[in-house]
């Protein structure tokens, strides 16, 4: 399975973008890149996933390099209800579903 | 509400006791999961069923006992539990050609 590699936690002043980093240097050319967050003590969130292509929705951007060993995920304007554990995970495919393994993701703290 | 629901939020029960947890989603997704979250750990896989049939299970103890009447709702049938099972619980579920998970807001368990 591609395991990910994130930092354990960042900062980031409320109002600036949020740029969050992902290894993920075993990916296989087939896996999806998916980030999820969760808020203490609730159930995690799908954010966004991507294959090659950048990606963009109303929560954020996905880059992914070219190789696709690594990508970034930013919320352009962070808020304090940004504040979360943001987990970037390589999706699994396996007997006919498909497995999610959560690492333990990047701890976001948003200052005023 | 995230199209998962799981009841109850909050469970206490004794070593001795048999509970259940139930899931229920109506988004007409064909794959359901459990995940267990211990405190600063992160979250577990236990069991993982694709269209009513169980297709995973992580080497979970025999006293956790899954069930899956149809794809809509899925069971977490407990018994002599331990102290250590103390965690939240979460269900989340997904569709084939999407992937992304939809995660319920947990069922926090204390085994006292």
């Amino acid at each position: 399975d591609a395991k990910t590699t994130q930092p354990p936690s960042m900062d980031c002043a409320e109002g600036r973008a949020a740029n969050l980093p992902c290894n993920h240097s075993t990916i296989s050319g087939n896996e999806y890149v998916y980030w999820y967050r969760q808020i203490h003590s609730q159930g995690p969130q799908y954010i966004i996933h991507g294959l090659k292509n950048n990606e963009t929705n109303e929560m954020a951007s996905l880059i992914i390099t070219e190789d696709r060993k690594s990508s970034t995920l930013i919320l352009p304007h962070a808020t304090l209800r940004d504040t979360a554990v943001y987990y970037c995970i390589v999706r699994v495919d396996r007997a006919g579903s498909y497995q999610l393994t959560f690492g333990k993701g990047t701890k976001l703290s948003v200052i005023p | 509400e995230t199209g998962v629901t799981q009841t109850p939020r909050h469970l206490v029960m004794g070593m001795t006791n048999k509970k259940s947890l139930k899931c229920e989603q109506h988004l007409g997704h064909n794959a359901m999961y459990w995940y267990k979250q211990s405190a600063k750990k992160p979250l577990e896989l236990m069991f993982v069923y694709n269209f009513k049939e169980q297709t995973e299970n992580n080497s979970v103890p025999s006293r956790f006992s899954p069930e899956c009447p149809n794809s809509s709702h899925l069971f977490l049938h407990l018994h002599t539990l331990q102290p250590e099972d103390s965690a939240l619980y979460l269900c989340a579920s997904s569709q084939d050609w999407f992937g992304g998970y939809t995660f319920g807001s947990g069922t926090r368990l204390t085994v006292v």
